[in-house]
C-alpha cells in the first residue's frame, strides 16, 4: 500500500519567505509527526498529533514554526520568514495506533523535504 | 536536544562480516528502537525492544537491552553490500502524560559494507 507522502521533494527558498511542506500520511494512521533533520544528525523531534489535536509542539523551534492537521489526515507545517538555520531535511512519520498502545508502534517515515535557504 | 549517543559514529567493514553498532541513552525508557536510513530516504524501523527484554532477534538482527547500564547494542551478521546505511536508535519514555508520542533519536552510526 502507499507509504507517507511528502511534497514538495526539495524546497528553495529566499531568507524571509514562508514556506509550506505537505505531509499525506498512511490512511487510517491516527498518529502523526514532524522531525527536523541537520546534515549528518539524528532526527529532532518538532511536533506530534493525534488526529486533529497536536498534543505536544514542545520541539517547535520559535513561533515562526506552525503545524496543522486540521481534518486529522493530511498535515501541514509552515516556517514564516525562513532563516538559513532553518536548512534542513523535514521527516514526517505516521503511526496506526493511539495512546499506550502507541508506545509499541514503529513509525512509517516519508521521504522528507529537503529545505534550503539561501 | 538528542537522547542517546551512538559509537561507532562510522563503521567500515567488508561483506560476509558482522557488524556492531551500540547505543546509549540517559532517561528511563519504555522501549528502544532501531532505525534504517538510505541516503537520501526517510528512516525505515528495523526492530523493537521492550524495557522488560533483554534481547531480541530479526532475521541477521540482533538487539540487546541492558537498562541498568542505559545501553544497547545493534548486532547485523553476514553484513551484505545493500546493509550500506546509517543506522539510529531511539527511545520511547515511559507512560504518562503526552510524552508518550516523543521518539527521541540519537546521532546515529553510519555503517558501509564493501563488496
Amino acid at each position: 500500500g502507499a507509504g507517507v507522502s511528502q511534497s514538495p521533494r526539495y524546497k528553495v527558498a529566499k531568507r524571509g519567505q514562508d514556506v509550506a511542506l505537505r505531509c499525506d500520511p498512511i490512511s487510517g494512521h491516527v498518529s502523526l509527526f514532524w522531525y527536523q533533520q541537520a546534515l549528518g544528525q539524528g532526527p529532532e523531534f518538532l511536533t506530534y498529533f493525534q488526529n486533529e489535536a497536536q498534543l505536544d509542539k514542545s520541539g517547535l523551534p520559535s513561533d515562526r514554526f506552525f503545524a496543522e492537521r486540521p481534518e486529522g489526515s493530511v498535515s501541514t507545517l509552515k516556517i514564516q520568514r525562513t532563516q538559513q538555520e532553518d536548512s534542513a531535511v523535514y521527516l514526517c512519520a505516521s503511526s496506526l495506533v493511539q495512546g499506550q498502545s502507541s508506545y509499541n508502534s514503529p513509525l512509517h517515515f516519508g521521504n522528507g523535504t529537503r529545505l534550503t535557504v539561501t | 536536544s538528542q537522547q542517546g549517543e551512538e559509537d561507532p559514529q562510522a563503521l567500515s567493514i567488508q561483506e560476509g562480516e558482522n557488524a556492531t553498532m551500540n547505543c546509549s541513552y540517559k532517561t528511563s525508557i519504555n522501549n528502544l528502537q532501531w532505525y534504517r536510513q538510505n541516503s537520501g530516504r526517510g528512516l525505515v524501523h528495523l526492530i523493537l525492544i521492550r524495557s522488560n527484554e533483554r534481547e531480541k532477534h530479526s532475521g541477521r538482527l540482533r538487539v540487546t537491552l541492558d537498562t541498568s547500564k542505559k545501553s544497547s547494542s545493534l548486532l547485523i551478521t553476514a553484513s551484505r553490500a545493500a546493509d550500506t546505511a546509517s543506522y539510529f536508535c531511539a527511545t520511547r519514555p515511559r507512560a504518562g502524560g503526552t510524552s508518550y508520542g516523543k521518539l527521541t533519536f540519537g546521532q546515529g552510526t553510519i555503517l558501509t559494507v564493501h563488496p
